[in-house]
């Protein structure tokens, strides 16, 4: 089983500012990582897949970038709905489908 | 557009079953896998179960394994999960989701979520 570890747990941020996000995995999943993130009381909701294509709908000032076993997540220009919990999640070998623990992006 | 509705959830003993449903409308179904996918109060994301477009094939979470049952019946575009021999940790949010594609197993479009409760 491929293990994600995601860094940080929490993360406060000032609106407008940028907040990077890491992800990284046991063994290599290539590109096969996908980004979700999760505001309270909804379902979460597809941001990137292919570590770097954005879902659609999905505003350019969300970013991600890596490979291998090391990813980030760039969100930049950060607005009051950005505020969430984010998830990575690997994709490349299964089963089991496996995602990090999460990371909270919360307002400073 | 995708639209994903569960239901079925509720509150149930330890030991006992549940069956969750899974109505799915705005894209062809039969073509595609689908997943469970379950998050625990204030926990994370835990991958449950899948099943191939066509019912062919399905994994399990070892967590679930030989407790859950995930089955489809594509003339009515449904999902379903028969969750038996019910644990009290088997209590969550229980999401239905739509997998992309057999080559990129990513997860595309999720449900509102049919919150589980397991306790006596």
């Amino acid at each position: 089983e491929i293990v994600m570890t995601q860094s940080p747990a929490t993360l406060s941020v000032s609106p407008g500012d940028t907040a990077t996000l890491s992800c990284r995995a046991s063994q290599s999943v290539s590109s096969n990582l996908a980004w979700y993130h999760q505001k309270p009381g909804q379902a979460p909701r597809l941001l990137i897949y292919g570590a770097s294509t954005r879902a659609t709908g999905i505003p350019a000032r969300f970013s991600g970038s890596g490979s291998g076993t090391e990813f980030t997540l760039t969100i930049s220009s950060l607005q009051s709905e950005d505020f969430a919990v984010y998830y990575c999640q690997q994709y490349k070998n299964w089963p089991p489908w496996t995602f990090g623990q999460g990371t909270k992006v919360e307002i400073k | 557009q995708v639209q994903l509705v569960e239901s079925g959830g509720g509150v149930v003993q330890p030991g006992g079953s549940l069956r969750l449903s899974c109505a799915a409308s705005g894209f062809t179904f039969s073509g595609y896998g689908m997943h469970w996918v379950r998050q625990a109060p204030g926990k994370g994301l835990e991958w449950v179960a899948f099943i191939r477009y066509d019912g062919s094939n399905k994994y399990y979470a070892d967590s679930v394994k030989g407790r859950f049952t995930v089955s489809r019946d594509n003339s009515k575009n449904t999902l379903y999960l028969l969750m038996n021999s019910l644990r009290p940790e088997d209590t969550a949010v229980y999401y239905c989701v739509k997998g992309h594609s057999s080559s990129w197993n990513y997860f595309d479009y999720w449900g509102q979520g049919n919150l589980v409760t397991v306790s006596s």
